[in-house]
């Protein structure tokens, strides 16, 4: 059974700084994973989508890798700005079982002007 | 991409009715599908909407509490009926263009049923 892991939980930081979103999840057959920023109340605004033979994607100021065999990707934020805060949400498609899509619980960012 | 409009926005309902929620995209896809997001939690998948056929229910999912509609490529419908307060949630409309490719979401229906 996939399970998809976030940490931490939520993080608040200082506008300017670089900061680090972790994933991980527990079965590495997998098709691809995204990331989604979700603001409250809100639906989900895709991200990033690394498909499985990616080691990582790039936009603007964002960029996120995939390590598949240890089961691990992190989105990586650089210069973080106040409009940055929102949740984001990590979401793991299997390649079994029907491809289902298993998401995250997410990080609540934070960044503070 | 694909553009997504999804309504109601939000509503308030009477516990024992019924609402309709409606997803449309402004080009046709090939995977719709209807997740829910109870506060404070993640998002779980409800069912896969196959157009001309039945939906395709997740297990916890069944189709007298949530049933699905999708008549054409660019149109679903979710009911969810019978409400009760534990229906409170926000419920979001998926779809991808192509099988397994990038999902793309519309903005929610926050649903409070009293």
């Amino acid at each position: 059974k996939q399970e998809v892991t976030q940490i931490p939980a939520a993080l608040s930081v200082p506008e300017g700084e670089n900061l680090v979103l972790n994933c991980s999840f527990t079965d590495s057959a997998i098709y691809n994973l995204q990331w989604f920023r979700q603001d409250p109340g809100k639906g989900l605004t895709s991200l990033l989508l690394i498909q499985s033979s990616q080691r990582e994607q790039t936009s603007g100021r964002l960029n996120a890798s995939l390590d598949k065999s240890s089961g691990r990707s992190t989105l990586y934020i650089a210069a973080s700005q106040p409009g940055d805060s929102a949740t984001y949400l990590c979401a793991v498609r299997r390649n079994t079982g029907g491809f289902k899509t298993i998401f995250g619980a997410g990080t609540r960012l934070f960044v503070k002007a | 991409s694909a553009v997504i409009s999804q309504k109601p926005s939000r509503d308030i309902c009477q516990r024992g009715t019924s609402l309709t929620i409606q997803c449309q995209v402004d080009s046709q896809v090939t995977m719709m599908f209807w997740y829910r997001q109870q506060p404070g939690q993640s998002l779980t998948l409800i069912a896969t909407a196959n157009q001309g056929s039945e939906a395709t229910y997740e297990s916890g999912f069944v189709i007298d509490k949530f049933p699905i509609s999708r008549p054409n490529l660019t149109f679903s419908t979710l009911t969810v009926s019978n409400m009760s307060p534990e229906d409170s949630s926000i419920y979001l409309c998926s779809v991808e263009v192509s099988k397994n490719t990038e999902a793309f979401f519309g903005q929610g229906t926050r649903l409070t049923v009293v």
